[in-house]
């Protein structure tokens, strides 16, 4: 079955410092992975996708995943933190059956809190 | 250039009764995906629309309905509301015929069952 694991529900990280996200999946073929960002009381803002072509991915707001195939894993990173990127960080992967077209399976999330 | 939209903001109901909620896509949009988040988890997928019929289901209940007008925007149905249906619903828009995996998310609708 096709998966998604995010191995920590919480990270903390000091403005300034660079911080990790992980994640793992779990998928046949190919994958197709995106990192996404909820604010309170907000709805999913994406950040950044992978779908072929160099393993680290630039997004948004300063934000990069690095692909590696051998770990199936998703990273997302950023070199120095702010205060205003606290929120709910999930990872997610295109569900790759045929006959799901768009269907995405998301983590479960986590929380990332950056510290004055 | 408007995102995606979604009616009401929040929602109180009772358990046995109705809801009906409601989306509207980004413009340029044809398809419709509808999630559910529980407190504290993912978004997971109940079913997407794409010219007016259902194309794909997770796994939800028949109690889970939904419709696509000629408009693209959507609506999503629960009937014999459970106190475990109380999730923030959330909507997605894209464009099926050429990048159907880059999702557009509204800010979804907070539903609570008393």
């Amino acid at each position: 079955a096709q998966s998604v694991a995010q191995p920590e529900d919480q990270v903390n990280v000091a403005e300034g410092n660079p911080l990790t996200v992980k994640c793992t999946y779990s998928v046949s073929g190919n994958p197709y992975l995106f990192w996404y960002v909820q604010y309170p009381n907000r709805g999913l803002q994406f950040l950044l996708k992978y779908i072929t072509g160099d393993n680290l991915v630039k997004g948004s707001y300063g934000f990069e995943a690095e692909f590696n195939k051998s770990q199936t894993s998703f990273h997302l990173k950023k070199p120095s933190a702010l205060v205003s990127d606290s929120a709910l960080y999930f990872c997610a992967v295109r569900d790759m059956k045929k006959t799901s077209y768009d269907k995405v399976i998301f983590g479960p999330g986590t929380s990332l809190s950056v510290i004055p | 250039d408007a995102g995606v939209t979604q009616s009401p903001t929040h929602l109180i109901k009772t358990r046995g009764q109705q809801v009906t909620l409601r989306c509207s896509p980004k413009s340029g949009h044809d398809t419709v995906s509808w999630y559910q988040q529980a407190l504290g988890q993912g978004p997971q997928f109940i079913f997407q629309y794409y010219e007016e019929e259902e194309r794909q289901r997770g796994n939800f209940p028949d109690r889970f309905s939904g419709h696509q007008f000629p408009n693209y925007s959507s609506e999503l149905n629960v009937n014999a509301l459970l106190l475990g249906d109380s999730a923030l619903y959330l909507c997605a828009s894209s464009l099926r015929t050429v990048r159907p995996y880059e999702q557009y998310f509204g800010p979804g609708t907070r539903l609570t069952v008393t």
